[in-house]
C-alpha cells in the first residue's frame, strides 16, 4: 500500500486560512469516509485532530475543519495561531490496512 | 478519555533482542484495539499493526509481518512491540495508539497515542 500523498509544506501568516490536500486512491480515500488527521509537534504524543473525514473530537478548535471529495481528503486550519505550526498527518483505511500520508510541515510565519 | 505512556528510550547493538510497552489507563484496556506505528527519522508515520487486548488478536501490516512481534497483558493493562534480532534499519520513534475500529473491522482512527518510544540500534 503506498503512502497517500501530502504536499511537504505550507505556510500561512497569523489569522489567514491554509488547507493541506492528501491524494490516495480508490482502495482508500476514495472508498471510505475513514480519514483522519494527526498534529504532530516535536516531543509531544500525536494528537487526533479530524475523524471520519469531517468530525472534531472534544476539545479540538472549531477552526479545524475536513472535507473529502473522490480520492483527495483536505485539512483546513482558519485563523491560523502560532500554536498550530507544526507536521499534519493523514491517515485512511485502505481495506484491512491503514495508510498514512507523508506528512505536512505546517509553517506559521 | 485513556491515556498511554509508553517506556523509555533504548539504546541497542545489531542483533540484540528488545521488547517495549505501552501501558494505558483511564479506560477499558481490555476491550479497545491497541496500534504501533513507527516514524523513522525524518520520515512519515507508517502502520505496523493491531493488537486487542482482550483476546490477543493481533494484525499486521503487510510491511512488518514476521520483523516484529505485538503482544499485550490485558491484566496489567499493558501492550508490547518486540524485536528477536535488531538491525539498524530498526532505528526510530515508534507510537502506540488506542486504535478505533468500526464494524466490520475497519480500523477508523487513533486516540490517544502514546508519547512516543525512541529506537536507537548502532554499533
Amino acid at each position: 500500500q503506498s503512502a497517500l500523498t501530502q504536499p511537504a509544506s505550507v505556510s500561512g501568516s497569523p489569522g489567514q486560512s491554509i488547507t493541506i490536500s492528501c491524494t490516495g486512491t480508490r482502495s482508500d480515500v476514495g472508498n471510505y469516509n475513514l480519514v483522519s488527521w494527526y498534529q504532530l509537534h516535536p516531543g509531544k504524543a500525536p494528537k487526533l485532530m479530524i475523524y471520519d473525514v469531517t468530525k472534531r473530537p472534544s476539545g479540538v478548535s472549531n477552526r479545524f475543519s475536513g472535507s473529502k471529495s473522490g480520492n483527495t481528503a483536505s485539512l483546513t486550519i482558519s485563523g491560523l495561531q502560532a500554536e498550530d505550526e507544526a507536521d499534519y498527518y493523514c491517515c485512511s483505511y485502505a481495506g484491512r490496512d491503514v495508510v498514512f500520508g507523508g506528512g505536512t510541515k505546517l509553517t506559521v510565519l | 478519555e485513556g491515556q498511554l505512556v509508553q517506556s523509555g528510550a533504548e539504546v541497542k547493538k545489531p542483533g540484540e533482542s528488545l521488547k517495549i510497552s505501552c501501558e494505558g489507563s483511564g479506560y477499558d484496556f481490555a476491550n479497545y484495539w491497541i496500534g504501533w506505528v513507527r516514524q523513522m527519522p525524518g520520515k512519515g508515520l507508517e502502520w505496523m499493526g493491531i493488537i486487542y487486548p482482550g483476546d490477543s488478536d493481533t494484525r499486521y501490516s503487510p510491511s512488518f509481518q514476521g520483523q516484529v512481534t505485538i503482544s499485550a497483558d490485558k491484566s496489567i493493562s499493558t501492550a508490547y512491540l518486540q524485536w528477536s534480532s535488531l538491525k539498524a534499519s530498526d532505528s526510530a520513534m515508534y507510537y502506540c495508539a488506542r486504535a478505533i475500529v468500526v464494524v466490520p473491522r475497519r480500523i477508523a482512527w487513533f486516540d490517544p497515542w502514546g508519547q512516543g518510544t525512541l529506537v536507537t540500534v548502532s554499533s
